[in-house]
């Protein structure tokens, strides 16, 4: 099955400076990427997603890049801010029969400080 | 506000007991979802329901038992849990369908289980 890798496990980073956490995934299937921000004792939110028929995606303050041939995906947050502190968690998926099967990474837990 | 609604928000049960959470959804999602996460941990899927059928078991213990009674509504029904199946419970949707475009899931806000 799909095994997705996730780093680093923690990331601090000063208010305003750039933020960047790194997935692999191991199933050359996989299309879909997903990112899900969940802070403390809430939801998992999507924050962006990216398919691999596009190389990168932007979104305000967030972009997420993809490479199929290294089959690593990597988030990039700008000019963090305190609300940006959560945990961060990839996700790579590929067709089934029903459903959308996500293989989480394992998580990133970043801290903005001030 | 979320779109995917989840109840009790918090439930503590006994390991004799029976209990059930539930999810609902109004968004016209055709599939459904149960995942379990531990503190610190990432999601794991339990089950998949698509078009109101069971198509991913990821092999649970017969314990827990989903129910898709239709689109919208989704339950786990618990019995004879264990101390360790405490946990967060959440379910999500998505937008399913029969295609081939895989489609972002909707997270509810969780039930917190706690098995004493």
């Amino acid at each position: 099955g799909e095994n997705v890798e996730q780093h680093p496990s923690t990331l601090s980073v000063q208010e305003g400076d750039s933020a960047v956490i790194k997935c692999t995934y191991s199933d050359s299937a996989s299309n879909y990427f997903p990112w899900y921000k969940q802070e403390l004792g809430k939801r998992p939110q999507l924050i962006i997603d990216i398919r691999s028929n596009v190389g990168e995606k932007k979104d305000q303050r967030i972009a997420v890049t993809l490479n199929k041939t290294a089959k690593h995906f990597s988030l990039h947050i700008t000019e963090t801010q305190p609300e940006d502190s959560a945990v961060y968690f990839c996700a790579a998926s590929k067709l089934t029969g029903g459903g959308n099967k996500l293989t989480f990474g394992t998580g990133t837990q970043l801290k903005v400080e001030l | 506000d979320t779109e995917v609604t989840q109840t009790p928000k918090h439930l503590v049960m006994g390991m004799t007991n029976k209990k059930s959470l539930k999810c609902e959804q109004h968004m016209g999602h055709r599939a459904m979802y149960w995942y379990k996460q531990k503190a610190k941990k990432p999601p794991e899927l339990m089950f998949v329901y698509s078009y109101e059928k069971l198509s991913i078991n990821e092999s649970v213990p017969s314990r827990f038992s989903p129910e898709c009674p239709n689109s919208s509504l989704l339950n786990l029904h618990l019995h004879a849990l264990q101390p360790e199946d405490s946990a967060l419970y959440l379910c999500a949707s998505s937008q399913g369908g029969r295609g081939p475009i895989n489609s972002p899931l909707h997270f509810g806000n969780g039930t917190r289980l706690t098995v004493t």
